[in-house]
C-alpha cells in the first residue's frame, strides 16, 4: 500500500524558514517523480514544485522560485521542501504527491499546515 | 505563467450528466498539456481521477471520463451520485517547465 506522510509544518514568522518532509512507503521511491501542492485556507489548489526521478531536474512555480527548494533522499525514501523567506501568503496546507514530470500523479499525502504569521 | 480557467460552480441532478471544462489563457488545451482532473471533498486531500487527458486510475468510478472538447479539456460525469458532490480541479503542464491548477469547480448534486 502506497503511503505518503508529510511533516514539518507549523507556525513561523514572516521572513523565516521551514523544511517540510514527505516520507514515502509501499513503492520504489527512487523510480518516480514527486510534487508539492499547496492550498491556502478556503482557496483552491496551487502547484508549487516537482522533481523528476530520472535526473533530479526540478520545477517551480513563479510564486516560490528563488525561495523554495525541492529535494529528495532516496536512501530515506523522503521528499523535502526547504522554504525560505516565508511570507503570509505562503500560509497553506502543503501536500506531497507521487508523480509529476515523467511520472503519473496518483497518490497524495494528507498534508501539513504551514502558518506564516507574527 | 498561464492561467487555467474552470467554471466556478455547476449543478447536476442525481443520475444526470454534467461536463466540466478546463481552458488555458495561452491557447487551446491539447494532449501535450497532459490534462489531469482531481476530486477534493471537504477536509480531505485531493484524489486523482484522470491523467493524460482520458486515462483512469483503478479507483476512478466508471461514470467519470476525460476528453478534449474543442479547445478545452473536459471531465464528464454520467449518472451523478450524491457522493460526487465535491470540488474538481484540472491541472495542465506547460512546456515541460511548470504546471498550473485551474481555480476549481464546485459541483453540487441536487
Amino acid at each position: 500500500e502506497v503511503q505518503l506522510v508529510e511533516s514539518g509544518g507549523g507556525l513561523v514568522q514572516p521572513g523565516g524558514s521551514l523544511r517540510l518532509s514527505c516520507v514515502a512507503s509501499g513503492y520504489t521511491f527512487s523510480s518516480y517523480g514527486m510534487s508539492w501542492v499547496r492550498q491556502a485556507p478556503g482557496k483552491g489548489l496551487e502547484w508549487v514544485s516537482a522533481i523528476r526521478a530520472k535526473d533530479g531536474r526540478t520545477y517551480y512555480a513563479d510564486s516560490v522560485k528563488g525561495r523554495f527548494t525541492i529535494s529528495r533522499d532516496s536512501s530515506k525514501n523522503t521528499l523535502y521542501l526547504q522554504m525560505n523567506s516565508l511570507r503570509a501568503d505562503d500560509t497553506a496546507i502543503y501536500y506531497c504527491s507521487k508523480g509529476g514530470w515523467g511520472s503519473v500523479t496518483d497518490y497524495w499525502g494528507q498534508g501539513t499546515l504551514v502558518t506564516v504569521s507574527s | 505563467q498561464a492561467v487555467v480557467t474552470q467554471e466556478p460552480s455547476m449543478t447536476v441532478s442525481p443520475g444526470g450528466t454534467v461536463t466540466l471544462t478546463c481552458g488555458s489563457t495561452s491557447g487551446a488545451v491539447t494532449s501535450g498539456h497532459s490534462p489531469y482532473w482531481f476530486q477534493q471533498k471537504p477536509g480531505q486531500a485531493p484524489r486523482t481521477l484522470i491523467y493524460d487527458t482520458s486515462n483512469k486510475h483503478s479507483w476512478t468510478p466508471a461514470r467519470f471520463s476525460g476528453s478534449l472538447l474543442g479547445d478545452k479539456a473536459a471531465l464528464t460525469l454520467s449518472g451523478a451520485q450524491p457522493e460526487d458532490e465535491a470540488d474538481y480541479y484540472c491541472l495542465l503542464f506547460y512546456s515541460g517547465t511548470y504546471a498550473v491548477f485551474g481555480g476549481g469547480t464546485k459541483l453540487t448534486v441536487l
